[in-house]
């Protein structure tokens, strides 16, 4: 049980274009569904929080007009990276919460690869 | 400013024997405690959470929780080269945020 999925797995993409990508609880629904970009050899840096149904909740530095989120099912989060540019390149993991006694434990998504040009 | 504090590594250890990760976490209210796992190029893997202060115990794996020392390990037995990864330690309190650690790399001497 609670599996994640993310699509695609790994894109390239030329500098200025938007890429989208989606997580997905295939076996749960998720209250809760987190966005992290990690950088080689570095660590997980939270980059927002999102509930089905509202606006997400974006940490300090991150820029909301730039990695939209939309959380529109309990099942389906998404992040759209708009005009990427090359330093947007990273790997980018969702990972998702379950309601009830352990809704603090997340369960990763296996990460998209992301390549701007 | 919460905080989760681990030993970078690289931590060898020989095949076989026990592996010994440790965190420690600065904030007294934390009441979750989660281990990850993360192979190279790959996303984080939970592989423990504990709540409570003492052992828990999951096939090769346990986790220690002392709350009074703010502190948390992860025991790894009969070490498998399939080990050797990044270990995350990851803390919170209901309704908060996560706070990871920046991870352990464990290396499993064949």
């Amino acid at each position: 049980g609670a599996v994640v999925s993310q699509h695609p797995s790994r894109v390239i993409c030329k500098s200025g274009t938007s890429v989208k990508i989606e997580c997905r609880s295939l076996d749960f629904q998720a209250t809760t569904m987190f966005w992290y970009r990690q950088f080689p050899k570095q660590s997980l840096m939270l980059m927002a929080t999102s509930n089905e149904g509202s606006k997400a909740t974006y940490e300090q530095g991150v820029e909301k007009d730039k990695f939209l989120i939309n959380h529109a099912s309990l099942t389906l989060s998404t992040l759209t990276v708009t005009s990427a540019h090359p330093e947007d390149s990273s790997f980018y993991i969702c990972s998702a919460s379950i309601a009830g006694v352990h809704a603090d434990t997340q369960y990763f998504g296996p990460g998209t690869r992301l390549t701007v040009l | 400013q919460k905080e989760v504090e681990q030993n970078s590594g690289p931590l060898s250890v020989p095949e076989g024997a026990i592996a010994s990760l440790n965190c420690t976490y600065s904030d007294r209210g934390s009441q979750s405690f989660f281990w990850y796992r993360q192979y190279s190029g790959k996303s984080p893997e939970l592989i423990m959470f504990i709540y409570s202060n003492g052992d828990k115990e999951d096939g090769r794996f346990t986790a220690q929780l002392n709350k009074a020392s703010q502190y948390v390990s992860l025991l790894i037995r009969d070490s498998q080269p399939s080990d050797s990864a990044t270990y995350l330690c990851a803390v919170t309190s209901t309704g908060d945020k996560i706070i990871f650690g920046k991870g352990t790399r464990l290396h499993i001497l064949p």
